[in-house]
């Protein structure tokens, strides 16, 4: 079965400096990758997402991220950590299988602090 | 804009009393999803519609209930809402049910 494992419950960086949040899946077959950002009492907004192509990916509020298949990893960065990106991080996958129904595996998140 | 909508955004209801929230959606995706999320983790699928196809996950309890009466509306219900049902309950959709899923701000319930 596939499984999201996202290193860091919490992270804490100041403003200004790189965000780093890490990523591993476990899968046979590279699967659809996803970063959700959760603020708090709102529902879920994709960052960014790989399906095939380019392994570096861009996404919405300068984030970006880039598919290592050599090393099942997705991470999440940002160069310059913003007060606004102070959220709840998830790191989804979604099987490519055509038996798939589309339901995302989720990691169990990261919080992502910013002090000031 | 297209969007997912959930109301209310806030629900209190009694131990026991059945409840019901709602979902719909303009992006006329064929796939919508229901996730139940507790504090401090992730999001847990309990059912979800591709098109008309109801497919519940095992390990969701019979007291959580959904109807998609048409493409735009699908509805969860809690027949006998228990303390440990308090939550947040999302909505999600998705076009193919291969790709991202797009969600609704949620609706936090509070079980008294």
């Amino acid at each position: 079965a596939q499984s999201v494992t996202q290193l860091g419950s919490h992270v804490s960086v100041s403003e200004g400096a790189l965000v780093l949040l890490r990523c591993n899946y476990s899968s046979s077959v590279p699967p659809y990758l996803f970063w959700y950002v959760q603020y708090p009492n709102q529902g879920l907004q994709l960052l960014l997402k790989y399906t095939t192509g380019a392994t570096l990916v861009k996404g919405i509020n300068g984030f970006e991220a880039e598919f290592k298949k050599s090393e099942t990893s997705f991470h999440l960065t940002k160069p310059s950590a913003h007060m606004s990106d102070a959220a709840e991080y998830f790191c989804a996958v979604s099987d490519r299988g055509s038996s798939n129904t589309g339901k995302l595996i989720f990691g169990q998140g990261t919080t992502l602090q910013v002090k000031p | 804009d297209a969007m997912v909508i959930q109301n209310p955004r806030y629900q209190v209801t009694q131990f026991g009393k059945p409840v019901t929230l709602s979902c719909s959606q303009t992006l006329n995706h064929n796939v919508m999803y229901w996730y139940q999320q507790k504090s401090s983790q992730a999001p847990k699928l309990l059912f979800h519609y591709y098109d008309k196809d109801f497919n519940n996950e095992a390990d969701t309890p019979d007291n959580f209930q959904s109807r998609r009466p048409n493409t735009s509306f699908c509805f969860l219900d809690i027949r006998s809402p228990g303390l440990g049902d308090a939550a947040m309950y999302l909505c999600a959709t998705s076009r193919t049910g291969r790709g991202e899923q797009y969600f609704g701000p949620g609706t936090r319930l509070t079980v008294t």
